[in-house]
């Protein structure tokens, strides 16, 4: 079993929709969850933290459900820019970061 | 942009020769962190350099070894190159141990054939 899993998607979504990424994590003993984006070809870039009381940037919303390692994001109000790959980000008491396979998200017109 | 930076952006090599590739840090942070990406995966952690020693190794063969340079510079080494070893090759820098981010350097694609 991997260490983080993602959906790879693809996830089509119209322009404006609201869109919804899971991933789980295994380690029980994980202290910090991120997300992601990376965009085709690029190197990966902070999308936000996740913190255990879910939080807010703008359109996007993350939470983080610790007794069922279950991390998520939510996208209101679609942008075409918003189209790239989503990782899911997990570091634990060390130094390292395990990042999931990534899920693919297309924002259609 | 980040401020770190890489080099070589791609690369072709041979299987069996040994590649070496490079990370300069964003000014003002002292830990670089070295992940490689193949085709349609995560990046996956190979090792950690904080202040010119290693500090941190995934679950990468001794084939792969590193450095860092008091400028906190890094160098990444891949010895008897394999055709699996085809990937995106991500350095990060970080300020500390136990960053809360990283800042990711655009890549250096290696190709092995």
């Amino acid at each position: 079993r991997k260490e983080v899993e993602q959906d790879p998607g693809p996830f089509n979504v119209p322009e404006g929709a609201t869109v919804a990424f899971n991933c789980t994590y295994s380690n029980s003993a994980s202290q910090s969850f991120f997300w992601y984006r990376q965009d085709c070809r690029k190197e990966p870039k902070l999308l936000m933290s996740v913190y255990s009381s879910g939080n807010e940037d703008g359109r996007f919303t993350a939470q983080l459900n610790r007794a069922s390692q279950y991390i998520s994001l939510l996208i209101r109000d679609s942008k075409l820019s918003d189209s790239a790959t989503y990782l899911c980000v997990v570091k634990g008491a060390g130094n390292m970061l395990t990042f999931g396979g990534g899920t693919r998200l297309m924002v259609k017109p | 942009e980040t401020g770190v930076t890489q080099s070589p952006t791609h690369l072709i090599k041979t299987r069996g020769q040994q590649v070496t590739l490079r990370c300069s840090s964003q000014s003002g942070h002292n830990t670089v962190s070295w992940y490689q990406q193949a085709l349609g995966q995560g990046p996956q952690f190979i090792f950690q350099y904080y202040r010119e020693e290693e500090n941190g190794r995934g679950n990468f063969p001794p084939r792969f070894s590193g450095l860092q340079f008091p400028n906190y510079s890094s160098e990444l080494n891949v010895n008897a190159l394999e055709l699996d070893d085809s990937a995106l090759y991500l350095c990060a820098s970080s300020s500390g141990t136990s960053p809360h981010e990283q800042y990711f350097g655009p890549g250096t694609r290696l190709t092995v054939t």
